[in-house]
């Protein structure tokens, strides 16, 4: 079956700009997830959604970041007033309901300019 | 201390022999562990789950884990090209409901 997808694969943004980020779970998997990965490091956990709930948001860097799923399926990480330091690959990942094991997206590579 | 820690390698195996991985975490009270392989440019990949104490094989792979120790390994026997990869750990720690703690990854080469 289909798995993650993360939409658009590559963003260039110049700084100040807002850009949004969607992601479509695996389908009929109940939680999501947002991670940001640097280059040469392991994905460091943003913020996680069971169904429409954003169940913990404690790994946003700071106010500029948010991020939505309304239906409890797509969702949208929202980035305001973009800066350099927010240039990362931000990847999405999902799993089933009672299953702890997560599956990623191919990402999208954010270069803020 | 970081969370969880990895030694980041390079590994170089030849073809044919048995690669193994090492993690240690801090939060003695973590129950979940992971191994994903992220190919240069790709997304991780899952490749094997451990929730209890010994070990779980799942084909040429197995995942070691001694929770008194805070020690988690990977095994891969029979080691081929194609498992040149970085191999990253990561855990549920505890009061974390779902969010997972990586560590920064071995990166493995396997020689022909």
């Amino acid at each position: 079956g289909a798995g993650v997808s993360q939409s658009p694969r590559y963003k260039v943004t110049k700084r100040g700009q807002d850009v949004a980020l969607r992601c479509d779970p695996i389908s009929g998997h109940v939680s999501l997830y947002w991670y940001r990965q640097a280059l040469g490091q392991g994905p460091e956990f943003l913020t996680y959604f069971n169904y429409e709930a954003q169940q913990d948001k404690s790994g946003l860097p700071n106010d500029r970041f948010s991020a939505e799923r309304p239906e409890g399926s797509i969702s949208t990480l929202t980035i305001q007033r973009t800066e350099q330091r927010d240039s990362a690959m931000y990847r999405c990942a999902s799993s089933p309901g009672g299953g702890l094991e997560q599956y990623f997206g191919p990402g999208t590579r954010l270069t803020v300019t | 201390q970081k969370e969880v820690e990895q030694n980041s390698g390079p590994l170089s195996v030849p073809e044919g022999a048995i690669a193994s991985l090492n993690c240690t975490y801090s939060d003695r009270g973590s129950q979940s562990f992971f191994w994903y392989r992220q190919y240069s440019g790709k997304s991780p990949e899952l490749i094997m789950s451990i929730y209890s104490n010994g070990d779980k094989e799942d084909g040429r792979f197995t995942a070691q884990l001694n929770k008194a120790s805070q020690y988690v390994s990977l095994l891969i026997r029979d080691s081929q090209p194609s498992d040149s990869a970085t191999y990253l750990c990561a855990v549920i720690l505890s009061g974390s409901a779902r969010q997972l703690t990586f560590g920064s990854g071995t990166q493995l080469t396997v020689l022909p």
